[in-house]
């Protein structure tokens, strides 16, 4: 079984500042992928980064990089440079991916708000 | 290039009702998920194709959900009778294969349920 933990309900940033979205696992698959997705008032999700569980570097998108610390089953998410538009819901996902298969387990989710 | 479309909206029905929801993916893409979000919660998988056929449904309550994809394309979800539990948005997504999953996943902005 999958388990994704997302340990804080809501963040708050001033524009510009960086800040670090908290995101820990626990699996028992070898293989498996970690996802962010953004959700913005609207209730669309968006796709923002993926790290392969072999992956060696830290995947980066933009202002988007992802702290994977595999021995500590950690997944942080890290925006630069926050922006306003960047508030929203954010959720960690992880699915195993062997054979290719999907069948993600979601986090509760973290609340960002962007002050300007 | 159009995105994910769903409808309605917004539904409101009585226990024990019936319902159904309708997503067309972005053309062309050959996989399509259905996802359940309470409020509150991250989205949880309830069945995913790949053209017309399903990849996985562990997660779908078959006594009361039932799904199909016919023709590759369009796909409808059908609740029948609905309990209040199933108050939720119903998000649909596609993408366009399902390699290591998730990677190119295109949501829709969903189909909000309110079981009285």
């Amino acid at each position: 079984a999958q388990k994704i933990t997302q340990t804080q309900p809501g963040m708050f940033v001033q524009e510009k500042e960086a800040v670090t979205l908290d995101c820990t696992y626990d699996t028992s698959d070898q293989s498996y992928g970690l996802f962010w997705y953004k959700q913005p008032s609207s209730g669309e999700m968006i796709f923002l980064i993926y790290q392969g569980s072999y992956d060696e570097q830290n995947a980066t998108e933009g202002r988007y990089s992802l702290n994977f610390q595999k021995a500590r089953k950690s997944a942080n998410l890290v925006i630069s440079a926050s922006q306003l538009g960047d508030s929203a819901m954010y959720f960690c996902a992880m699915s195993p991916s062997s054979g290719g298969s999907y069948i993600p387990t979601f986090g509760r989710g973290t609340s960002l708000i962007v002050h300007p | 290039e159009a995105g994910v479309a769903q409808s309605p909206r917004y539904k409101i029905i009585e226990k024990r009702q019936s319902v159904a929801f309708w997503c067309n993916p972005i053309s062309g893409h050959a996989t399509l998920y259905w996802y359940q979000q309470i409020l509150g919660q991250g989205p949880k998988l309830l069945i995913q194709f790949q053209n017309n056929g399903v990849v996985d449904d562990s997660q779908l309550p078959k006594d009361r959900f039932s799904a199909e994809r016919l023709k590759g394309v369009d796909s409808t979800l059908k609740i029948q009778p609905a309990k209040l539990e199933d108050s939720a948005v119903y998000l649909c997504a596609s993408s366009p294969i399902s390699r290591q999953g998730g990677y190119e996943q295109y949501f829709g902005p969903g189909t909000r349920l309110t079981v009285t």
